[in-house]
């Protein structure tokens, strides 16, 4: 139990485009979900923490114009990276909070994004 | 403000060898405590979690940890460690009612043979 995947694993894209990342709670519904930025070889920064139903609340530093978030349901969240460019190359890690249980955070396996 | 501290970015150990990799935090109010683990290119992975009642936790893989609320410590803690073990870890809080995980640096783990 309590699967999250995301969708995709890993990307390439030019510069100026823009890039979609799914999140889905396999076998839970999520009431919250969460985005994090990796970089290599240091932890995770949260980005931006998603409520079903309503605007995403995002960290200091992140901007919302720029990636975009979407929680229209309970089993699935979209982080939109538009007009990408090369800094923007990292690992997003989405996670969901069970709502049943409430205190855990399950993440998805990462998707890895590489803009040229 | 509540922080994490990993105290070792890395800890080299030999197969079979006991590790405890160390883990402290800061907070003025009640937390939970979770250990999560990152194999290569992958997302993070529950290895264990601490939110009341015994203060040892432990995990199906032969992993535990101690809380510790006098010291303020979470270590992490496997007798007899396997290549497999090869990874990064790391420690995290959680403010009861609240919604963030604050997360440690993180402590590359690895195992020679």
């Amino acid at each position: 139990g309590a699967v999250v995947s995301q969708h995709p694993s890993w990307v390439i894209c030019k510069s100026g485009t823009s890039v979609k990342i799914e999140c889905r709670s396999l076998d839970f519904q999520a009431t919250t979900m969460f985005w994090y930025r990796q970089f290599p070889k240091q932890s995770l920064m949260l980005m931006a923490t998603s409520n079903e139903g309503s605007k995403a609340t995002y960290e200091q530093g992140v901007e919302k114009d720029k990636f975009l978030i979407n929680h229209a349901s309970l089993t699935l969240s979209t982080l939109t990276v538009t007009s990408a460019h090369p800094e923007d190359s990292s690992f997003y890690i989405c996670s969901a909070r069970d709502g049943g249980t409430g205190k855990t955070q399950y993440f998805g396996p990462g998707t890895r994004l590489l803009v040229l | 403000a509540q922080s994490v501290t990993q105290l070792d970015s890395q800890v080299p150990v030999f197969e079979e060898a006991p590790v405890e990799l160390r883990c402290n935090y800061s907070s003025s109010v009640s937390v939970y405590l979770f250990w999560y683990v990152q194999y290569p290119n992958q997302g993070l992975q529950l290895l264990l979690k601490y939110l009341s009642g015994s203060t040892l936790v432990e995990s199906i893989n032969g992993f535990e940890a101690e809380f510790n609320k006098s010291q303020t410590s979470f270590h992490l803690r496997k007798p007899s460690v396997h290549i497999s073990d090869t990874a990064e870890y790391f420690c995290a809080l959680q403010i009861q009612g609240a919604q963030k995980l604050v997360f440690g640096q993180g402590t590359r783990l690895t195992i020679n043979p």
